[in-house]
């Protein structure tokens, strides 16, 4: 049963441009979570969502930020116009149900230039 | 929303020696992992233990949730035991993990 799968593992993009980070649950896994972590800091949650749903979109930035989990695919968060202090490290996690244990993908680091 | 803090934020020592890493929160808990992020950056599950008692290897971790904080145990460390390593909690209609700020620890050969 393969972990949970993020890719690209490394993305670097010049300011302005867009950025797309993929993510695909485990097997089984219907519940899907990003979250963020800035440089010597720990991981701060920004949006949970299902197939199809955005379920808790509480840690998003108001502008620039989308994520989406299609019916088929794989779960996509989308950074428009990237800025500085967008580099970062992107982690995706899924769980098979709610309050049950998440398991974390290997994290996109973007790095914005 | 939930807090949560880690102590000691850093300890280093030296191989072999056994370690105890702290997790407090601020609310009642129906989830609590604890994670080793490693030098690589990559988040290792360790425990998944919202109440309890759980060993693996020479690690294990207590939760009592009633008193409101987890503990990490490490004995025998080694070198590759070195890293970060996070505490995540998530409450009742609240899915989302809310993690600490972690402890650094390093082992010395």
């Amino acid at each position: 049963n393969a972990g949970v799968m993020q890719n690209p593992r490394h993305l670097v993009r010049r300011r302005g441009q867009e950025a797309r980070l993929r993510c695909s649950p485990m097997k089984g896994h219907s519940h899907v979570y990003w979250y963020r972590q800035l440089p010597e800091e720990g991981l701060k949650f920004m949006v949970y969502l299902q197939k199809e749903n955005i379920i808790d979109e509480s840690g998003m930035p108001k502008e620039r930020f989308s994520a989406e989990f299609p019916k088929e695919g794989p779960s996509i968060l989308r950074i428009q116009q990237v800025v500085r202090g967008d580099s970062a490290a992107y982690f995706c996690a899924s769980s098979p149900a709610l309050n049950t244990e998440a398991f974390f993908g290997q994290g996109t680091r973007l790095t914005v230039v | 929303g939930i807090q949560v803090e880690q102590s000691p934020p850093d300890l280093i020592l030296q191989e072999g020696a056994n370690s105890t890493l702290r997790c407090n929160f601020s609310d009642s808990v129906n989830n609590l992992q604890w994670f080793h992020q490693n030098p690589w950056g990559q988040l290792i599950n360790l425990f998944y233990i919202p109440s309890g008692t759980k060993q693996n290897g020479r690690l294990s971790a207590t939760t009592v949730a009633t008193e409101r904080y987890s503990l990490l145990y490490i004995s025998s460390s080694q070198t590759t035991d070195s890293g970060v390593y996070f505490c995540a909690v998530g409450n009742f209609g609240n899915e989302k993990l809310t993690f600490g700020t972690g402890t650094r620890l390093t082992i010395i050969p």
